[in-house]
């Protein structure tokens, strides 16, 4: 299994709402990302997980709740998001260390919140 | 702060020309640098570069890393519609992926 699998792939949610998304890997790897791209623009770092710790949250709002139950997944809840929030909020993975490593991403999930 | 830059920003060319893709960089930690092709969802990888001077080949796609300048060019030959997309560059240093603007690359019938 070589492929990172995010649900939902889109997601339409209230700004009162609570929701997930989900990330899962059976790569073996043990750093996990969770990235946001607004249209047009590059992928910007939200969350690192690495060894199932959060080593790097790039000042995200309290809105957003990483969670890395295990090895294998990634959740991010979200709460009280705001209509610029909406954006495709991409997972990936990779090796820790060693030379010969490389990121997967996921295919997305599209986020619009009303 | 890490910093990585592509150019152009945009190419309109015709099928069957040659494009070379631009991207230059400045990080700490230097681990390797990455291409990836992105249309409607989610980056797929190209290539990615540790060691300067060794060209990486797949297909019509060649790219190159010069870790004494700080940048690395991606090729296309014999472009064709298909290849129409946004071509992204990274930078990876320790845990951080940084990512280019990235080329948007139309190619005309």
């Amino acid at each position: 299994d070589t492929e990172v699998t995010q649900t939902p792939k889109h997601l339409v949610m209230g700004m009162t709402n609570k929701k997930s998304l989900k990330c899962e890997q059976h790569m073996g790897h043990r750093a996990m990302y969770w990235y946001k791209q607004k249209a047009k623009k590059p992928p910007e770092l939200m969350f690192v997980y690495s060894y199932e710790k959060l080593s790097i949250n790039e000042s995200v709002p309290s809105r957003f709740s990483p969670e890395c139950p295990n090895s294998s997944l990634l959740n991010l809840h979200l709460h009280a998001l705001q209509p610029e929030d909406s954006a495709l909020y991409l997972c990936a993975s990779s090796q820790v260390t060693g030379r010969d490593y490389g990121y997967t991403f996921g295919s997305g999930t599209r986020l619009t919140v009303v | 702060e890490d910093k990585v830059v592509q150019s152009p920003l945009s190419l309109v060319v015709h099928e069957g020309d040659t494009v070379t893709l631009n991207c230059s960089y400045e990080v700490t930690n230097f681990r390797s640098l990455l291409w990836y092709k992105q249309e409607k969802k989610a980056p797929t990888f190209l290539f990615m570069l540790t060691s300067s001077g060794i060209e990486k080949k797949s297909g019509r796609l060649s790219s190159i890393l010069d870790k004494k300048e700080l940048f690395s060019i991606l090729n296309i030959t014999a472009t064709q519609t298909g290849d129409s997309a946004i071509y992204l560059c990274a930078v990876a240093s320790g845990s951080r992926l940084t990512f280019g603007e990235g080329t948007q690359l139309t190619v005309n019938p």
